[in-house]
C-alpha cells in the first residue's frame, strides 16, 4: 500500500484564491519533505527541502512568499499556493525521506494536479 | 552532459516483448529510484536500489555501482505498463535531493 499520501489528488480552483496540499508518511518518521512541480511533457523541478521543525530551503526561483511549505510533524508537511494563478497550473508532488523498518528509505508521494482557472 | 542519463527515451514494443530501460549516472550517489508516471500524472515508486537487483512482480532492477548504471527490466510486457519511466538519483553531495533522468517514455502494443 502507499507509504506516503498526498491530499487532495486534484484540485481546480479560482484565481486569486490558496490552496494547501497535504503530504503525510504513513508508516515512518520523515525527517525530510520534499516539494517538487512538474509542467506538461517536463521532468520534475525540486522546489523546496524541509527538514522537521526549520524553516524550508527553497531552490533558486521559488518564491518562498507563494509556495509556503510547514513541515511541523514528522509525518506531516503542507504546501500552500498562495494568491495562486493559471500560471501556477501544475503538477505538485512530494516525497518524504526517513527511516523505516531501519533502513533509510525515500518514498514519493501520488501527487496532486492543480488548475487554476 | 546531464548527470542522469536515460536511455531510450521513447520505446514502442509488442505485447510479450522484453523490455529493457536503461540509466547512467556521473555523480556519487546514496541510492537510485526507478518511478513510473501514467497520463495523467500519478506517480509509482517501483524500486529504490543502493546494490544489486530487487525483483516485484514482472519487474526487475540492477545496479552496477561500479559502471554506474542502472537497468530496468520489464518481463511479459503488457499494454498496462504503458507509461514513462523515470531514473533518479540521490545524489550523495546533496542532501538527499533527487537529480532526475528525462523518462523513457513506453508504450506496449496489443
Amino acid at each position: 500500500g502507499a507509504v506516503v499520501s498526498q491530499h487532495p489528488s486534484w484540485v481546480i480552483c479560482k484565481s486569486g484564491t490558496s490552496v494547501k496540499i497535504e503530504c503525510r508518511s504513513l508508516d515512518f518518521q520523515a525527517t525530510t519533505m520534499f516539494w517538487y512541480r512538474q509542467f506538461p511533457k517536463q521532468s520534475l523541478m525540486l522546489m523546496a527541502t524541509s527538514n522537521e521543525g526549520s524553516k524550508a530551503t527553497y531552490e533558486q526561483g521559488v518564491e518562498k512568499d507563494k509556495f509556503l511549505i510547514n513541515h511541523a510533524s514528522l509525518t506531516l508537511s503542507t504546501l500552500t499556493v498562495t494568491s495562486a494563478h493559471p500560471e501556477d497550473s501544475s503538477f505538485y508532488i512530494c516525497s518524504a525521506r526517513g527511516q523505516r523498518g531501519g533502513w533509510d528509505t525515500q518514498y514519493f508521494g501520488p501527487g496532486t494536479r492543480l488548475t487554476v482557472l | 552532459k546531464n548527470e542522469v542519463e536515460q536511455s531510450p527515451q521513447n520505446l514502442t514494443a509488442q505485447e510479450g516483448e522484453f523490455i529493457t530501460i536503461n540509466c547512467s549516472y556521473s555523480v556519487g550517489i546514496s541510492a537510485l529510484h526507478w518511478l513510473q508516471q501514467h497520463p495523467g500524472g500519478g506517480i509509482v515508486s517501483l524500486f529504490m536500489l543502493s546494490s544489486g537487483k530487487k525483483k516485484h512482480g514482472r519487474l526487475i532492477a540492477t545496479i552496477n555501482i561500479q559502471e554506474k548504471h542502472s537497468s530496468l527490466h520489464i518481463t511479459a510486457s503488457h499494454p498496462r505498463d504503458s507509461a514513462v519511466y523515470i531514473c533518479a538519483v540521490s545524489s550523495m553531495d546533496s542532501n538527499y535531493q533527487l537529480i532526475w533522468g528525462a523518462g523513457t517514455k513506453l508504450i506496449i502494443k496489443p
